[in-house]
C-alpha cells in the first residue's frame, strides 16, 4: 500500500552542489507533479508531467529540471543548489480527470547552506 | 486566473469546540473543490471533495458544501479532537482551464489548527 514514495526524506547540501529527488508511484497514474512548500506561501507547482516522456513548467520552474522516463517515476533535479531552494518538496500523482484528487508523498526536507 | 482564499491562521480551539475554516474561490469554469489535511511531518492527504454545486463532501466528521452562489467551500466539524491538530488546505481543480492536458490544483495558503485538551 505504498502510494507515492519520495527519496530521500532529508538532505543538506552546500551551495552549488547538485542532487536529484526521486518520486515513485504505484497507482498507475498518468499525471505527476512536483511542488515546493514554504512558510506562508502554501504549495507552489514547480514542474509537472502528463505522461511518460513529457514534462512541463509550473509556477516556479527556474533552477529545477525534471524527467519522466518511466510512467511510475518522476525525478526533480537541482543542478546548482542555491539557499533560496531550501524548502520542503512534495511529489504528487493523479488520474487525468479534474474531479480526481492528487495523492501526495511525505516530502523531502532540503536545506542548502 | 483561478484563486483560493482561506482564512488566515493559526486557529486554536479547545477540545469538543465547533470548527469552521472559511474558503472562497474564483474560477473561470466549473471547478471541483477539495480539502486536504497535512499532519506534522507528513504530506497532504485528501480529507473530502465536492465536484458540483450543492454537493456536500464529508469524512471523519468534517463536512463542506459546494456553494456556487457564494463561491465558497467552508470546512466544518461539530466537535474537534486533539488529533485534528494539523494544517488544512482548500484547493480547486478547474476543468475549463486545462493547460497542456493537465488539471492543476490551485491551493489556498493553508490554515493551521491547534486543538488543546
Amino acid at each position: 500500500n505504498a502510494g507515492v514514495t519520495q527519496t530521500p526524506k532529508f538532505r543538506v547540501l552546500k551551495t552549488g552542489q547538485s542532487m536529484t529527488l526521486l518520486c515513485a508511484q504505484d497507482m498507475n497514474h498518468e499525471y505527476m507533479y512536483w511542488y515546493r512548500q514554504d512558510p506562508g506561501m502554501g504549495l507552489r507547482l514547480i514542474h509537472y508531467s502528463v505522461g511518460e516522456g513529457t514534462t512541463a513548467k509550473g509556477e516556479v520552474p527556474d533552477g529545477y529540471n525534471v524527467s519522466r522516463l518511466k510512467k511510475q517515476n518522476f525525478l526533480l533535479g537541482l543542478e546548482s543548489a542555491a539557499p533560496s531552494q531550501t524548502s520542503v518538496y512534495f511529489c504528487a500523482s493523479s488520474y487525468p480527470l479534474s474531479n480526481q484528487p492528487q495523492h501526495f508523498g511525505d516530502g523531502t526536507r532540503l536545506s542548502i547552506l | 486566473g483561478d484563486s483560493v482564499t482561506q482564512m488566515e491562521g493559526p486557529v486554536t480551539l479547545s477540545e469538543e469546540a465547533f470548527l469552521t475554516i472559511n474558503c472562497t474561490y474564483t474560477a473561470t469554469g466549473y471547478p471541483s473543490l477539495f480539502w486536504y489535511v497535512q499532519y506534522p511531518g507528513e504530506g497532504l492527504q485528501l480529507l473530502l471533495k465536492a465536484t458540483k454545486a450543492d454537493d456536500k463532501g464529508s469524512n471523519k466528521g468534517f463536512e463542506a458544501t459546494y456553494r456556487k452562489e457564494t463561491t465558497s467551500f467552508h470546512l466544518e466539524k461539530g466537535s474537534v479532537q486533539v488529533s485534528d491538530s494539523a494544517v488544512y488546505f482548500c484547493a480547486l481543480s478547474d476543468r475549463s482551464s486545462l493547460r497542456a492536458g493537465s488539471y492543476q490544483l490551485t491551493f489556498g495558503k493553508g490554515t493551521k489548527l491547534s486543538v488543546i485538551p
